[in-house]
This record gives C-alpha cells, sequence and structure tokens, in this order.
C-alpha cells in the first residue's frame, strides 16, 4: 500500500551493528504497528502504538525498541542485531474511528540480513 | 489466548479448477477473521473480514470465505483460479473482546496456479 511506506526496503548488517527502520503513513491512521515475517511463522507482532504517547510491547519485543516520533512515524530499532533477527519486517497501520475498523494497512516491508 | 491455524504450506490448483485455502481458529469469545494476500515483493494486502451477519463473506479479487462457527473454521475459497492468484495468503483472527485490535496471524498458505 503505497501511503505506508518502509525504509530501506533492504539492509545487511554485521552483528552488534544498531539498526533503524523507518515507517511513514499518510493514512492519518493513529494505530501503527511493528511485524516480523518468518517463513511458516506467519507474521509476530513486535510493538503497536495507539497514538504518539501511548507505545505497547507486542509478542516479540526483545531486542528491539521503538519510537514514536509523531502520528506519522513510527521507527524500530535493533540496539544489537544478532543473525537471529534476519526476517521480513513489516509497518501497519490502523484506525478505528472509520468503516474499516479492524483492518490493517500494510507497508512493503523490510528485508534485514543480520550476518 | 487467540491462535490460527494454516494446516497446509502449500495448496496447488490447476487454472481454472476451484480453490481452498483452509484456516481454522481459537479464540475464547466471538472471532473477528481476515484475509491477506502477500505478491512477491509486497507487503500484505486485505482481502476479506468476517465481522457479523451473513456466514459467506465476498472479498476482493472474486474470493470468498465462509465462517464456520461449529468447525471454528475460515476456509478462504474461489470458484476459478488464475495464474495470477498465486502468492502467499494469511488467515488473521482477532477475539471481539480484545479492544486494541491484536490481530494474530497463521503461518501462512502458498497457492500455486499452474496454466
Amino acid at each position: 500500500d503505497a501511503d505506508v511506506t518502509q525504509t530501506p526496503r533492504n539492509r545487511i548488517t554485521k552483528t552488534g551493528k544498531r539498526i533503524m527502520l523507518e515507517c511513514s503513513q499518510t493514512k492519518g491512521h493513529d494505530r501503527m504497528y511493528w511485524y516480523r515475517q518468518d517463513p511458516g511463522l506467519g507474521l509476530r507482532l513486535i510493538y503497536y502504538s495507539f497514538d504518539v504517547k501511548d507505545i505497547n510491547k507486542g509478542e516479540i519485543s526483545d531486542g528491539y525498541s521503538v519510537s514514536r516520533q509523531a502520528q506519522a512515524k513510527f521507527s524500530l530499532s535493533l540496539e544489537s542485531a544478532i543473525p537471529n533477527q534476519t526476517a521480513l519486517y513489516f509497518c501497519a497501520t490502523s484506525d478505528p474511528g472509520t468503516a474499516t475498523y479492524n483492518e490493517q494497512f500494510f507497508g512493503p516491508g523490510t528485508r534485514l540480513t543480520v550476518l | 489466548a487467540q491462535s490460527v491455524a494454516q494446516p497446509e504450506d502449500q495448496v496447488n490448483v490447476a487454472e481454472g479448477n476451484p480453490l481452498t485455502v483452509k484456516c481454522t481458529y481459537s479464540v475464547s469469545g466471538n472471532p473477528y477473521l481476515f484475509w491477506y494476500v502477500q505478491y512477491p515483493n509486497r507487503g500484505l494486502q486485505f482481502l476479506l473480514k468476517y465481522i457479523t451477519g451473513d456466514n459467506l463473506v465476498k472479498g476482493s479479487y472474486g474470493f470468498e470465505a465462509e465462517f464456520n462457527k461449529s468447525q471454528t473454521s475460515f476456509h478462504l475459497k474461489k470458484p476459478s483460479a488464475l495464474v495470477s492468484d498465486s502468492a502467499l495468503y494469511f488467515c488473521a483472527v482477532r477475539d471481539k473482546n480484545n479492544a486494541g485490535n491484536m490481530l494474530t496471524f497463521g503461518g501462512g498458505t502458498r497457492l500455486m496456479v499452474k496454466p
């Protein structure tokens, strides 16, 4: 969905490096999410944010941190990357105030490889 | 706790034949159910959802899904498959009582439609 953008789209890094993945949205949604996708495991929730001042841990938050800089921006950081964090990362948004309540809108993903 | 199972890693169908991608779920209350599709190098796209009402839900690209409460299933179907339907499909569930709108995704099923 072009309304949700992620940068970078691909990143290769080394163990121990700090990495930031960025997500921006023009949908005006309050709620934003970070997921990781691993083969056979589907998408697992890392962190979510209901507004700029509300950030919550998801299912697999260890090793990750987030920052909600504005309604439109939600960044995911890997403080010290490790190989098992190699995955496809997705940002998503949703807005409970619209007719599409419960529907999440996904960005194109960031493929991260940790060597 | 809520969970989703997609028992088939891959489904192979000939073009023009009907297709079914299976999904079963577990929630403590009543479910909201979703299907998403992921094309190569793209984020997840919303296909359809069941919130309430008619058990047969129609969605994008000619897909439909049937909610079966007694079997706790929400199988995705299409009467006539196209080669362009080849993609990765995810089922997701949310307990209606979960005010945080957290979705739980299945592991995904790869659909291969052969000419």
